[in-house]
């Protein structure tokens, strides 16, 4: 079955450092690859997304590649915040399974000033 | 304001007694879902739904009830909580297409004692 893999952290970094996520993927088909960000006592929302190989998707300064041939889509922010200290989730969706989203186990995000 | 709204966001309960947990959404989706969040694991699917009447089990259904009756309205039902169902649980929709992401409530935690 899908798969996602990620570290659980916690990541601790000092403001304006750079940021490195990895993610890697197990999937059968052809899936859409999701970034989604936990703020403390809320629900995810969307960071980032991409739907096909080479995709790289954006948001708020940071970046993700969809890359197949290392199945991989690992996010990176060039200078963090405090702002940025949350929970990180990577997550597929497997287009032949019709919305089965499969998630890693998150990573915690600390920046310290 | 385009949303999906749990509640209660917090519930503390005993074993054995009925509870039920809302979920609504405003957003004409067809597909919602249920996860639950605990450490070390990540998200994990317990039911979703695919459009009125129309329900299919997760990854861990065991314990757990839905129904669909209404289009907005995805409630998930504990006849008999157990200890092991205390959790963080989340509530999503989204329009059904693979690539669109998933738009999640705030979260329920969930405290059998």
């Amino acid at each position: 079955g899908d798969s996602v893999t990620q570290m659980e952290g916690p990541v601790t970094l000092s403001e304006e450092a750079f940021l490195t996520i990895n993610c890697t993927y197990t999937a059968t088909g052809y899936p859409s690859l999701f970034w989604y960000v936990q703020y403390p006592g809320e629900g995810l929302q969307l960071l980032l997304k991409a739907t096909k190989a080479d995709d790289k998707g954006s948001n708020k300064g940071f970046e993700a590649t969809y890359r197949k041939e290392t199945t991989s889509f690992h996010l990176e922010k060039g200078s963090v915040q405090v702002s940025d200290s949350a929970v990180y989730f990577c997550a597929l969706s497997d287009m032949g399974s019709y919305q089965k989203v499969t998630f890693g186990i998150g990573t915690k995000l600390q920046v310290i000033p | 304001e385009a949303q999906v709204t749990q509640n209660p966001r917090y519930l503390i309960t005993v074993t054995g007694k009925k509870l039920t947990v809302t979920c609504s959404q405003n957003m004409n989706h067809e597909y919602m879902s249920w996860y639950r969040q605990d450490p070390g694991l990540g998200l994990r699917q317990i039911y979703y739904s695919m459009n009125v009447e129309v329900t299919d089990k997760g990854d861990v259904p065991e314990g757990y009830k839905v129904s669909r009756k209404e289009k907005r309205n995805f409630p998930l039902i504990l006849e008999s909580p157990s200890p092991n169902q205390t959790s963080l649980y989340f509530c999503a929709s989204t329009p059904g297409q693979g690539y669109s992401p998933l738009h999640f409530g705030n979260g329920t935690r969930l405290t059998v004692t």
